[in-house]
């Protein structure tokens, strides 16, 4: 199985300072028709979880420019510009590449210091 | 609006069985892959299982944890999706969400139903 692992696995920030998650794969997440395939998903407190990023970088609709993805291979992560109130929750990477048997990384919890 | 709405949640003994539904509206569901995901009390996301359209055969896969346990099935003409849960043990207690796949993602949940096991 692919193992994803995600750093810090907790981060307090300051309002309006960025952040930074690193998510890291145990194997390559590119697959054969070029593309990589890592998500992030973001789980405010008592949501479903939520996509923000798929294929390393794309953003859904909705989401704000503040959040953005980079990376390749198997070392990725995810950005917060300014951190906002909003943005308290957990956040997953997960890995497609290597379908259907998908994983997620253990999460990290984003709170307000 | 495009919405997944899952049911079927509850308490069940050690050892029973469980069928959870997701319902799917505001969209093409038979042209979607559909699947679920579980998140055990304070953990994290665990990938459960999918089911395919039709044409790929409404082909199955399972996560080694439940594969032989569960059963996901599907009705189109009802937009539905099932988790058929036998064989049920306390490891399984979780809020499961469903998801709709498409191009090796997850690009909407829904809102999750909570399964517990106990005696």
């Amino acid at each position: 199985d692919v193992v994803l692992t995600q750093s810090p696995l907790s981060l307090p920030v300051t309002l309006g300072q960025p952040a930074s998650i690193s998510c890291r794969s145990s194997q390559s997440l590119v697959l054969s028709d070029g593309n990589t395939y890592l998500d992030w998903f973001q789980q405010r407190p008592g949501q479903s979880p939520r996509r923000l990023i798929y294929r390393v970088s794309k953003r859904d609709s909705g989401v704000p420019d503040r959040f953005s993805g980079s990376g390749s291979g198997t070392d990725f992560t995810l950005k917060i510009s300014r951190v906002e109130a909003e943005d308290v929750g957990v956040y997953y990477c997960m890995q497609g590449a290597h379908w259907p048997f998908y994983t997620f990384g253990p999460g990290t919890k984003v709170d307000i210091k | 609006e495009l919405q997944l709405v899952e049911s079927g949640g509850g308490l069940v003994q050690p050892g029973g069985s469980l069928r959870l539904s997701c319902a799917g509206s505001g969209f093409i569901f038979s042209d979607y892959y559909i699947g679920w995901v579980r998140q055990a009390p304070g953990k994290g996301l665990e990938w459960v299982g999918r089911i395919t359209h039709r044409y790929d055969s409404y082909s199955t896969e399972y996560a080694a944890s439940v594969k032989g346990r569960f059963t996901i099935s599907r009705d189109d003409s009802k937009n539905s999706v099932s988790l058929q849960m036998n064989s049920l043990g306390t490891e399984d207690t979780a809020v499961y969400y469903c998801f709709r796949e498409f191009w090796y993602s997850f690009d909407r949940w829904g809102q999750g139903t909570s399964v517990t096991v106990s005696s």
